[in-house]
């Protein structure tokens, strides 16, 4: 099936650094979701967004819905061990009322 | 409240053999996911239970994938003959359904881990 373009595979960094990951596909979407997931469990939203352009922060997570329509980006500020996991974009292709099209996955780890 | 539960956790299976995997959504929620994720890659869409509608079968990778919804709740997704390539976590969700609220999340459950020898 189709899935996208997610980007770094994987990557370390140090303890308090910020950390950055996009997706993007060759479609337009209407919804971007951002998971995250932890060995041995299923993938937990952290970030939904819904409108072309639109900045939205939890805690020290920023995500953006690229004016495009076809990426998103988001960013971890100060980053902290429980950081570490699998961090998932998702989105659902213009027309698509159900099904989530989930990105390769970008692999966080944290150094002290 | 409880979250999506799966069960078992793992399964073992020999080639050739039939399997059942188990999921219980969130109480409410009558729309409810299967998606197969392989070792390193993301999640694959396999299929879509809303209501009492006709079920989104369109990632369902062959013949020998099938599942049911019954009464609404409780999902079982059923491998045929399993093959060596079915290894996979076999991931469930559930959502309040389209229309409620416009957000739809998906919440899932820890999946099963089923590994085909």
């Amino acid at each position: 099936g189709q899935q996208l373009n997610q980007s770094p595979q994987s990557m370390f960094i140090q303890e308090g650094e910020d950390v950055s990951m996009n997706c993007t596909s060759s479609s337009i979407f209407n919804t971007w979701l951002w998971y995250k997931q932890d060995p041995g469990e299923g993938p937990v939203l952290l970030i939904a967004l819904y409108k072309a352009g639109e900045l939205t922060s939890n805690g020290r997570l920023t995500a953006q819905f690229g004016i495009t329509r076809k990426d998103s980006f988001l960013n971890i500020s100060a980053s902290i061990p429980s950081d570490v996991g699998i961090y998932f974009c998702a989105g659902r292709p213009t027309g698509t009322a159900s099904k989530l099209t989930f990105g390769t996955g970008t692999r966080l780890q944290v150094t002290l | 409240g409880a979250g999506v539960s799966q069960s078992p956790s793992n399964k073992v299976t020999e080639k050739g053999k039939d399997v059942e995997l188990r999921c219980d959504p969130i109480s409410g929620h009558t729309a409810l996911y299967w998606y197969r994720q392989s070792l390193g890659q993301g999640l694959e869409f396999l299929i879509y239970f809303q209501g009492n509608s006709a079920p989104d079968k369109s990632g369902l990778p062959s013949d020998r994938f099938s599942a049911e919804r019954t009464g609404g709740s409780v999902s079982t997704l059923t491998i045929q003959r399993t093959q060596q390539e079915d290894s996979a976590v076999y991931l469930c969700a559930s959502s309040l359904g389209i229309g409620r609220g416009g957000t739809d999340t998906q919440y899932f459950g820890p999946g099963t881990r089923l590994t085909v020898l």
